[in-house]
């Protein structure tokens, strides 16, 4: 079964940094772009950056550019996203994306940016 | 970035009818578009990928259709559990771009 599950989220001060990850399991991590999306309070989804197989490519939201960094560790089966001098607008629900014959979608890690 | 946009962006529904919610993309998709449900505070979970091919384990109740820039999920027989926010999804381009949701309602 492909499984995708996240962690890191909490309670971070503005200015302040978190790191996400995403294990996954049950397909070959190593082959494919993996995404990470985000939803606020409220809102619908929104894209954040995206990762291709090897590490190579990157693309990022223009709302995160120079403050995101993805990357990815294939012998750990692990996605990263690190989140640095972070927003109130940063706030919101962070999932990772696969597409494998259909989107699976992980259950999500809260950021929640408040002093 | 393409635009999508659904509509209804709510809509009131009985149990055991069969409703229809489209999507519209700003230029052509071709097949790549998805569809996935989400409940109030749960992670989404995907129903329709390619336009019009079914998720394992998705019942057949939900059908989708369309191609270019214009599609539609329809969900048969509406049941208790299939009230949720329902989100439509292109991944023709980067970046990913998502519907604004249309939340099914019961009547």
């Amino acid at each position: 079964e492909v499984q995708l599950v996240e962690s890191g989220g909490g309670l971070v001060q503005p200015g302040g940094s978190l790191r996400l990850s995403c294990a996954a399991s049950g397909f070959t991590f190593s082959s494919g772009w993996i995404h990470w999306v985000r939803q606020a309070p409220g809102k619908g989804p929104v894209s954040v950056s995206r990762m291709n197989s090897d590490g190579t490519s990157t693309s990022y939201a223009d709302s995160v550019k120079g403050r995101f960094t993805i990357s990815r560790d294939n012998a750990k089966n692990t996605l990263y996203l690190q989140m640095n001098s972070l927003r109130a607008d940063d706030t919101a629900v962070y999932y990772c994306l696969k597409y494998i014959g259909g989107w699976t979608w992980g259950q999500g890690t809260l950021v929640t940016v408040s002093s | 970035d393409i635009q999508m946009t659904q509509s209804p962006s709510s809509l009131s529904a009985s149990v055991g009818d069969r409703v229809t919610i489209t999507c519209r993309a700003s230029q052509d998709i071709s097949s790549s578009l998805a569809w996935f449900q989400q409940k109030p505070g749960k992670a989404p979970t995907s129903l329709i990928y390619a336009a019009s091919s079914l998720q394992s384990g998705v019942p057949s109740k939900f059908s989708g259709s369309g191609s270019g820039t214009d599609f539609t999920l329809t969900i048969s027989s509406l049941q208790p559990e299939d009230f949720a926010t329902y989100y439509c999804q292109q991944y023709n381009s980067y970046p990913l771009t998502f519907g604004q949701g249309t939340r099914l309602e019961i009547k």
